[in-house]
């Protein structure tokens, strides 16, 4: 069974750039999750969706942030414009069921100059 | 704030030994918890989950506690090896409403010494 499938490994930009990051979940996952994981901490939710509908994007900065998943499939994160403080890994996830044994892409390192 | 923690940032034990990781959790009303090891560089990896309704779970060489008493979890990791070391995070989910969100504490990172 293939895992979750992220793009790009790494990115490198410049504050106020824009930048995408793409994921492909688990064949047959509903539940689909963003979460940015800043060094040394825990992952934390930015975006959840249950096939192409968000169900919570409570700690989404929707200012800069955006997320989708068309067709309840694959989703995109887009952050512009982008803030040193968004230096981070920003991980995909996908689960079967909501909130349970989440599988984790390997995520996506950005780096803000 | 967090409501999922952890008593020990670093862990350090001898090849063989066995491991202790500890979480301490602050909302009542999660119904289900899992760990996960990080290794450098790489995603969250599932080792092992509990729901509420249970006090103990063993997978291979791993074994969860859950003391809802106390609102303590542990993991316990038998005849620990180098390939253990990792960062292990507990995460609970807050079941509730539309959305069953997993949070995750900190992490502990555990190393191993040959």
């Amino acid at each position: 069974e293939a895992g979750v499938a992220q793009s790009p490994r790494y990115k490198i930009i410049e504050k106020r750039q824009s930048v995408a990051f793409w994921c492909n979940p688990i064949s047959g996952h509903a539940t689909l999750y963003w979460y940015q994981q800043i060094l040394g901490q825990g992952p934390k939710l930015l975006i959840q969706f249950q096939n192409n509908g968000v169900v919570d994007d409570s700690q989404l900065p929707k200012d800069r942030f955006s997320a989708e998943r068309l067709k309840g499939v694959d989703s995109t994160l887009k952050i512009q414009p982008a803030k040193l403080e968004d230096s981070a890994v920003y991980l995909c996830a996908s689960s079967l069921d909501r909130g349970e044994k989440l599988f984790f892409g390997s995520g996506t390192q950005l780096s803000v100059l | 704030g967090e409501s999922v923690g952890l008593h020990l940032p670093t862990l350090s034990v001898q090849e063989g030994d066995n491991s202790i990781i500890n979480c301490a959790y602050s909302n009542s009303a999660s119904d289900y918890f899992i760990w996960y090891k990080q290794e450098s560089g790489k995603g969250p990896q599932f080792i092992i989950d509990i729901r509420s309704n249970m006090d103990k779970r063993q997978g291979q060489r791993v074994t969860v506690l859950l003391n809802k008493t106390v609102k303590h979890l542990s993991l316990q990791i038998a005849a620990t090896q180098p390939g253990d070391s990792a960062v292990y995070f507990c995460a609970e989910r807050q079941s509730g409403g539309s959305n069953y969100k997993l949070t995750f504490g900190k992490g502990t990172l555990l190393t191993v010494n040959p």
